[in-house]
């Protein structure tokens, strides 16, 4: 079936560098992508959206980059601190083709910041 | 900053038991919807809801579940007779349209 999955579980970084975060998805219907963080014991905490008809998009210390020939997506944090410790999620949305509005969330990446 | 809220943070009860789940969605939002999260493992759709019907749900939505907006401001997901599998985190978001913001989400526990 489609899905959402990202490919690493686990990223490690030491702090002050940049981050990149990977996801890939394999609904050709989708057309709205979100980053979500989330700490221990907490909810997903929206942090960058992009919608289909852009590749990039900028936000605080964040960059999504989007690209629809290989369904993939990525999450760049500039000078990771460790406050950025937690497990980031992408989510899919196939809202804007009618594909209704639920999220189909990928299984999680752990970033880790080493001091 | 409008938030999302939840409660109870945490609810513990037993098998076979009915539990209903609150949440309180971002006042001027229109879409809600029910997500849980099994520990370690991937946050899972469970049902969207819009101008007072159940837009779409997902298999796990069973006639166990039921949602409910009782009032202009809380949106409530009742499982009637709990099994042990239904112990997870589940969260509420809400939107005005695409994406979600989530609330901080209700643990429970089923014994």
């Amino acid at each position: 079936g489609e899905s959402v999955g990202l490919h690493l579980p686990t990223l490690s970084v030491q702090e002050g560098d940049n981050s990149i975060i990977n996801c890939a998805y394999s609904n050709s219907a989708s057309d709205y992508f979100i980053w979500y963080k989330q700490e221990s014991g907490k909810g997903p905490q929206f942090i960058i959206d992009i919608r289909s008809n852009m590749d990039k998009r900028q936000g605080q210390r964040v960059t999504v980059l989007l690209n629809k020939t290989v369904k993939h997506l990525s999450l760049q944090i500039a000078a990771t601190q460790p406050g950025d410790s937690a497990v980031y999620f992408c989510a899919e949305n196939p809202i804007l083709t009618g594909g209704g509005n639920k999220l189909t969330f990928g299984t999680g990446t752990q970033l880790k910041v080493e001091l | 900053e409008p938030e999302v809220t939840q409660t109870p943070s945490h609810q513990v009860t037993q098998m076979g038991q009915e539990v209903i789940l609150r949440c309180v969605p971002i006042s001027n939002h229109l879409y809600f919807y029910w997500y849980r999260q099994i520990l370690g493992q991937k946050v899972e759709f469970l049902v969207s809801f819009y101008n007072n019907e159940i837009s779409e749900k997902s298999e796990i939505f069973d006639d166990q579940f039921s949602v409910e907006r009782p009032d202009g401001s809380n949106f409530t997901l009742k499982i009637r007779s709990t099994k042990l599998e239904d112990s997870a985190m589940y969260f509420c978001a809400s939107t005005t349209g695409v994406g979600a913001f989530f609330g901080q989400g209700t643990r429970l526990t089923v014994v």
